[in-house]
């Protein structure tokens, strides 16, 4: 089935620590997001790439950092420089002019 | 920069009332996208809005699209208890996420 996987499910950090959240998809979708979500908040977007070897920053990029090396996969780092990581982060993908398609999240904890 | 609201915030009704959640941009839309996220869970897609005054229903759903194409309404006949989560509406080009209306049914 297609679909996209992020991992891991939950995420515990140590204060000054970075971390690498994964988030793969076979939809063969061009464009991919990252969204953080803050307990009863809407969506808020981190980064996004519309195409393989670019991405654009959201409006809470500040302490985040991507990549695009490969079109299946857009892994997010939670940097020390971000001083209130503690929330639930959605990668998504899509086709232009479709619905988005979320993974299941990953829920980080600062420890 | 463009702005999604969404009003309710918060919404309880008896199981068998009807539910009406309004989206509101403060530019223009090229299209509107609804999704529903059960607690715990993850948002997901339920339908997209192009044209000015579309109209169209999932079952007990029904989505509208303003003629301005500013603002868009999502309406639940007669809830159900299946029907709980939070519904948010997302506005096109970077696509901008309302806050989300959290649905409650009581049985």
């Amino acid at each position: 089935d297609g679909g996209i996987t992020q991992s891991p499910k939950y995420l515990f950090r140590k204060e000054g620590q970075n971390v690498t959240l994964s988030c793969e998809q076979n939809l063969n979708h061009d464009a991919m997001y990252w969204y953080r979500q803050d307990p009863g908040q809407g969506l808020r977007l981190i980064y996004y790439s519309q195409i393989v070897n670019d991405f654009q920053k959201g409006d809470i990029a500040e302490g985040y950092s991507v990549s695009r090396e490969k079109k299946e996969s857009f892994p997010l780092t939670v940097t020390s420089a971000q001083k209130n990581p503690t929330a639930f982060y959605l990668c998504a993908s899509s086709e232009q002019g479709d619905g988005y398609t979320f993974g299941s999240g990953t829920r980080l904890t600062v420890v | 920069g463009q702005q999604v609201m969404q009003i309710p915030q918060y919404q309880h009704v008896q199981e068998g009332e009807d539910f009406t959640t309004y989206c509101n941009s403060s530019t223009t839309l090229s299209n509107i996208q609804w999704y529903k996220q059960r607690p715990g869970g993850h948002p997901v897609f339920l339908i997209q809005l192009v044209k000015s005054g579309e109209v169209k229903k999932q079952k007990r759903l029904t989505f509208q699209f303003g003629e301005a194409k500013k603002n868009s309404s999502l309406h639940i006949t007669a809830t159900q208890t299946t029907d709980v989560g939070t519904y948010f509406c997302a506005g096109a080009t970077k696509t901008i996420f309302g806050a989300g209306t959290r649905l409650f049914v009581k049985a």
